[in-house]
């Protein structure tokens, strides 16, 4: 499984833009690049996900570098209930049903 | 839309009891189910990919016959700690997702497991 690689952590003021950057030099032609984010004791939410064009939705955005080999998702303004542990992860839709591997991901800490 | 319910949310019992984590998807087909564990202060480990109908897929390193996985029809999978010890307390997180392999996974909220 191609693997991502995310800084431990993050911290950002609140009602200012974070920027949450991944990398992932091995990614394959087929892997879809999502990013989900995890409070604690609940199970994982899903933010975003994109292949080569960049995503905009209700919670989040994603930039996706030209070559594919990082990304960067975009929370335009954090609030307190934006801290959490962020996973950059690649899903390729090509084989096994697309399983995915966590790695270690992001913890954002939000100030008041 | 896209719900995942786990149930139960938080079980503690004794050592050699079997334990069932039941996983739904509420309002959408779910061909492929996943489950993970996580320990605390650590990401999610996947032990299995389990697809409607079949039998699952076990990563490595994690005892199929400790870790029973069944995916009966498409909206429910279970997975059965079988003569659980306390090495097994974890909190185990399932997610499912449709047929078309691109899309998101959808998580449950996790069962908190403790064997005493």
């Amino acid at each position: 499984d191609a693997k991502t690689t995310q800084p431990n952590s993050m911290e950002s003021n609140e009602e200012e833009p974070v920027h949450l950057p991944c990398n992932h030099s091995t990614i394959s032609g087929t892997d879809y690049i999502h990013w989900y984010r995890q409070l604690p004791s609940q199970g994982p939410e899903y933010v975003i996900h994109g292949l080569t064009s960049n995503v905009n939705n209700r919670m989040a955005s994603l930039a996706i570098a030209e070559d594919r080999k990082s990304s960067t998702l975009i929370l335009h303004r954090a609030t307190l209930r934006d801290a959490a542990v962020y996973y950059c992860i690649l899903r390729d839709y090509n084989t096994n049903a697309g399983k995915s591997t966590f790695g270690d991901g992001t913890t954002l800490t939000v100030k008041p | 839309g896209a719900v995942v319910s786990q149930h139960p949310s938080r079980v503690i019992c004794k050592s050699g009891t079997s334990v069932k984590i039941e996983c739904r998807s509420l309002d959408f087909q779910a061909t492929t189910m996943f489950w993970y564990r996580q320990f605390p202060k650590q990401s999610l480990m996947l032990m299995a990919t389990s697809n409607e109908g079949s039998k699952a897929t076990y990563e490595q390193g994690v005892e199929k016959d400790k870790f029973l996985i069944n995916h009966a029809s498409l909206t429910l999978s279970t997975l059965t700690v079988t003569s659980a010890h306390p090495e097994d307390s974890s909190f185990y997180i399932c997610s499912a997702s449709t047929g078309w392999k691109g899309q998101p996974q959808h998580f449950g909220d996790g069962t908190r497991l403790s064997i005493l």
